[in-house]
């Protein structure tokens, strides 16, 4: 069982570029999530969808977009980069039933780098 | 403004003995409260949770406390373990964690030393 896959893992852009980073999930999981984790930050979150079709802004959207054409990806989507994006990127999951509410399963994270 | 801090960036432990890492909320509503891992170039993982109905939850080595009218939870770790060494976040959720979003602290670093 995969889990949660994000591809790719590390990527090295130029300040205006544009790149989008892929999150799929084999759990069935209605909701997904994209969080950056920065020195000191913590995990803060990007954009999340509770459903296929669906998306909502988190605590730090600015600067990218999101889509979840169908249930089992969701794509973080950075249209002209900047170097304030340089972080590590994390895409997470959780079913909505209740007894495991909460818990989120995690991919490995992708280290995006913009010069 | 943080709603989560965890105010120590960093704690060292000898093996064997016991970690404790503490964690503050501002929010009230908040009702659960979960506790997740993570090594480094990996993703965070799922450790320990708790109700905001309960005051204790235990599972194995790892026990969390809940003092909701200090507004501050705490998780034991013993014995601990050079494995162990590891960034913990703790985390808040409102609606029992079925609905809305998981809020992070900042992370606490813990290096258990052999």
């Amino acid at each position: 069982n995969a889990g949660v896959t994000q591809t790719p893992k590390f990527r090295v852009l130029k300040t205006g570029q544009s790149m989008t980073l892929l999150c799929a999930q084999d759990m069935n999981h209605e909701y997904m999530y994209w969080y950056r984790q920065d020195p000191g930050m913590g995990l803060r979150l990007i954009h999340y969808s509770v459903g296929e079709g669906t998306t909502a802004k988190g605590e730090v959207p600015d600067g990218y977009n999101v889509s979840r054409l169908k249930k089992q990806n969701f794509l973080l989507g950075l249209e002209s980069a900047a170097p304030s994006q340089t972080s590590v990127y994390f895409c997470a999951s959780r079913e909505i039933a209740r007894g495991r509410a909460g818990e989120l399963f995690f991919g490995e994270g992708s280290r995006l780098t913009v010069l | 403004d943080q709603q989560v801090k965890q105010n120590s960036p960093s704690l060292s432990v000898q093996e064997g003995r016991i970690s404790i890492l503490n964690c503050d909320y501002t929010n009230s509503m908040f009702d659960y409260f979960l506790w997740y891992k993570k090594y480094p170039a990996e993703g965070p993982t799922f450790l320990i949770s708790i109700s905001s109905i309960k005051d204790k939850n235990e599972d194995g080595r790892f026990t969390v406390f809940l003092n909701k009218s200090a507004k501050h939870l705490s998780l034991h770790i013993v014995p601990s373990q050079p494995g162990d060494s590891a960034v913990y976040f703790c985390a808040a959720s409102e609606y029992g964690g079925s609905q809305g979003n998981l809020i992070f602290g900042k992370g606490t670093k813990l290096s258990v030393k052999p």
